[in-house]
């Protein structure tokens, strides 16, 4: 039973490029979190997805950051036009639809995907 | 989300219980606490929750007072491994159809394992 998948696990990009996070989430869950933790700092909340819907984006930049989770496929997190200040760690999270009885969330992490813009 | 209140740095001995306290005051009567901990570079990883009740695992135990105002949770027998940051969450567990549902991280403690 695979856990969270990232990749790329470390992506270098030169400022004005595109980068593209992929996570793959644990089977059988069809919640999809994104964190990012700039260097030296904790974890802050970007956004919220299930399949083929932004439930929560609150934590997003207003510009340069899309996310996606399609019916098919991983989750796309996606940052066009780098720039120096998106260097950090980017961390996918899954869960459960947390049942009526449960009463309790748990988020699986990925290892994360490491972004550097020279 | 209700907040948390941590110390940031605690210092144990390898084979000792390492203590790490954590102060919610303003817990709502829904909310659960949840701790999750990351070791350097690596992605965080869930330790325990609970509602009310103590609660154990396999990694750790949570207690949590009667008032639900603090918990502690207890690493029986830390050993190198366990030194990372720890982070105490309170939340919603119940999913209601809308909104926030991440975990909202604060600074955590940074728990340094001795030899």
């Amino acid at each position: 039973n695979a856990g969270v998948m990232q990749n790329p696990r470390h992506l270098v990009r030169r400022r004005g490029q595109e980068a593209r996070l992929r996570c793959s989430p644990m089977k059988g869950h069809s919640h999809v979190y994104w964190y990012r933790q700039l260097p030296e700092e904790g974890l802050k909340f970007m956004v919220y997805l299930q399949k083929e819907n932004i439930i929560d984006e609150s934590g997003m930049p207003k510009e340069r950051f899309s996310a996606e989770f399609p019916k098919e496929g991983p989750s796309i997190l996606r940052i066009q036009q780098v720039v120096r200040g998106d260097s950090a760690a980017y961390f996918c999270a899954s869960s459960l639809i947390p049942g009526q009885s449960s009463g309790a969330n748990v988020l699986t992490f990925g290892a994360g995907s490491r972004l550097t813009v020279l | 989300d209700a907040k948390t209140t941590q110390p940031p740095s605690m210092d144990c001995a390898e084979g000792r219980a390492a203590n790490l306290p954590c102060n919610h005051s303003t817990i709502s009567g829904n909310e659960y606490v949840y701790w999750y901990r990351q070791i350097h570079s690596q992605g965080p990883q869930y330790i325990i929750h609970g509602l009310k009740n103590n609660e154990t695992n396999e990694m750790a135990s949570l207690i949590i007072t009667e008032d639900r105002k603090s918990s502690t949770l207890i690493l029986p027998h830390a050993t190198l491994r366990d030194t990372a940051v720890y982070y105490c969450i309170v939340r919603v567990a119940m999913y209601s159809g809308g909104g926030a549902d991440g975990l909202t991280f604060g600074k955590g403690t940074h728990l340094i394992i001795q030899p």
